[in-house]
């Protein structure tokens, strides 16, 4: 069935960096935009990172615009965060979500998250 | 962005139907019909439930519903289980390819 196994997370410092990555199975990948969601511990869920179909265009939130980066591989089916100048803030479950998109007129949305991963942990601390 | 408001908790006993608000602004919920909702059990994978304010992806049961009025949005879950305990969240596009989600709502049945 659709699946998406991330994989990357662990213990890093402040202000050092890290990969997730996100494996996508049984669907064609390369037809969908890829979000990661994360989750604080005790806080609610928070979209963090949005990259279009074919990686033409990338969005971010304000909490992480400029430290992280969001990319795919529509050859090997991955996902992957590049997380840099990491913070305490940061520490979060992270999600890699499969979107769904309508047309609005002829603006492509990416309004909804149809399948999620398990997700994988990071936490910053020194 | 600020997240959409939702109340921290509802409750309801078996059988009973339940709504659970989404409060936005005009910039977000009341520009859009992009309003989607969440159920996540502690420990899974969150999944979806409603899109475009009350459309239900297949396999989801129908007592979930959706509804939008101006800038506020509702989950209605009828027929209450105890399966159905979890935390709720709403989730509406602003705009300019980003997202922002609700602070998210546990509901208890009792």
């Amino acid at each position: 069935q659709v699946q998406l196994v991330e994989s990357g997370g662990g213990v890093v410092q402040p202000g050092r960096s890290l990969r997730l990555s996100c494996a996508a199975s049984a669907f064609t990948f390369s037809n969908y935009g890829m979000h990661w969601v994360r989750q604080a511990p005790g806080k609610g869920l928070e979209w963090v990172a949005l990259i279009w179909y074919d990686g033409s265009d990338k969005y971010y939130a304000d909490s992480v615009k400029g430290r992280f980066t969001i990319s795919r591989d529509n050859s090997k089916n991955t996902l992957s965060l590049h997380m840099n100048s990491l913070r305490a803030e940061d520490t979060a479950v992270y999600y890699c979500v499969r979107s769904l998109a309508s047309y609005s007129g002829d603006d492509l949305i990416n309004h909804a998250f149809d399948v999620w991963g398990h997700g994988t942990t990071v936490t910053v601390s020194s | 962005q600020s997240a959409l408001t939702q109340p921290a908790s509802v409750s309801g006993s078996p059988g009973q139907s339940i709504t659970i608000s989404c409060t936005g602004t005009s910039s977000d919920v009341g520009s859009y019909n992009f309003v989607s909702w969440y159920q996540h059990h502690p420990g899974k994978a969150p999944k979806f439930m409603i899109y475009e304010v009350s459309k239900r992806p297949s396999g989801v049961s129908n007592r979930f519903s959706g509804s939008k009025s101006g800038n506020t949005a509702s989950l209605t879950i009828s027929g209450l289980q105890a399966d159905d305990e979890a935390d709720y969240y709403c989730c509406s596009y602003a705009g300019s390819s980003t997202l922002i989600f609700g602070g998210g709502t546990k509901l208890t049945v009792l």
